[in-house]
């Protein structure tokens, strides 16, 4: 059974804050990490697919790092927003094997931003 | 946030009852997938379909049973379920085969099925 850990399962955090949360994958047979981003009552959101170990992605004040080696991903947002305010999900993507492909999901972060 | 749609948003269905969930993209995408969020459980893949033609299935009950019509539709088609199986059931389509390393998938907003 692969398992995707998220941490920590919720935030409460006060607009202006930085902050930052994990994903924590199998090392082994890794091919891709997705990070969502899925508000209340709307649709999951594609944020970053990172594929390289030692990757860094930007987009805005949302960044994310991979390390493939030792299995885990940091997202962080700078300046926390209360419209940043939403669940952060981690999906790992297995190289080969049964689940090849597919997105196996973490159960998210949730993050709340208060002004 | 049109591009992928589902109908209708929430349901509400007895354990004798047969219903459909209707999935739509707007965007050109040839693979749609299904997949199920129970309470405090992760995003779970059901079913994917490439090119019309379904190329995984998770284990999923019969009572559940997809249905792919053309590229840019795809139904879930429900019978007889059990309580246990109120859930958020999501869409989702992408270009390019499933397995592509870069292929992003884009979400529906989900249906809210609650199964008395």
């Amino acid at each position: 059974i692969l398992n995707v850990e998220q941490s920590p399962q919720s935030l409460h955090v006060q607009e202006g804050d930085s902050t930052n949360f994990t994903c924590s994958f199998p090392s082994s047979n890794f091919y891709a990490l997705h990070w969502y981003r899925w508000e209340t009552a709307k649709s999951p959101e594609a944020l970053f697919v990172m594929t390289l170990n030692g990757d860094e992605k930007k987009k805005g004040r949302i960044s994310a790092t991979l390390n493939t080696k030792e299995g885990y991903s940091y997202l962080y947002i700078k300046g926390s927003q209360p419209e940043d305010s939403a669940t952060y999900l981690c999906a790992f993507v297995m190289g080969y094997g049964g689940s090849q492909g597919n997105l196996i999901f973490g159960k998210g972060t949730k993050l709340s931003v208060k002004p | 946030e049109t591009g992928v749609t589902q109908t209708p948003r929430h349901l509400v269905m007895g354990m004798t009852n047969k219903k459909s969930l209707k999935c739509e993209q707007h965007l050109g995408h040839n693979a749609m997938y299904w997949y199920k969020q129970s309470a405090k459980k992760p995003l779970e893949l059901m079913f994917v379909y490439s090119l019309e033609e379904r190329v995984e299935n998770n284990s999923v009950p019969s009572r559940f049973s997809p249905e792919c019509p053309n590229s840019s539709h795809l139904f879930l088609h429900l019978h007889t379920l059990q309580p246990e199986d109120s859930a958020l059931y999501l869409c989702a389509s992408s270009q390019g085969a499933p397995s592509g390393v870069r292929v992003t998938q884009y979400f529906g907003p989900g249906t809210r099925l609650t199964v008395l």
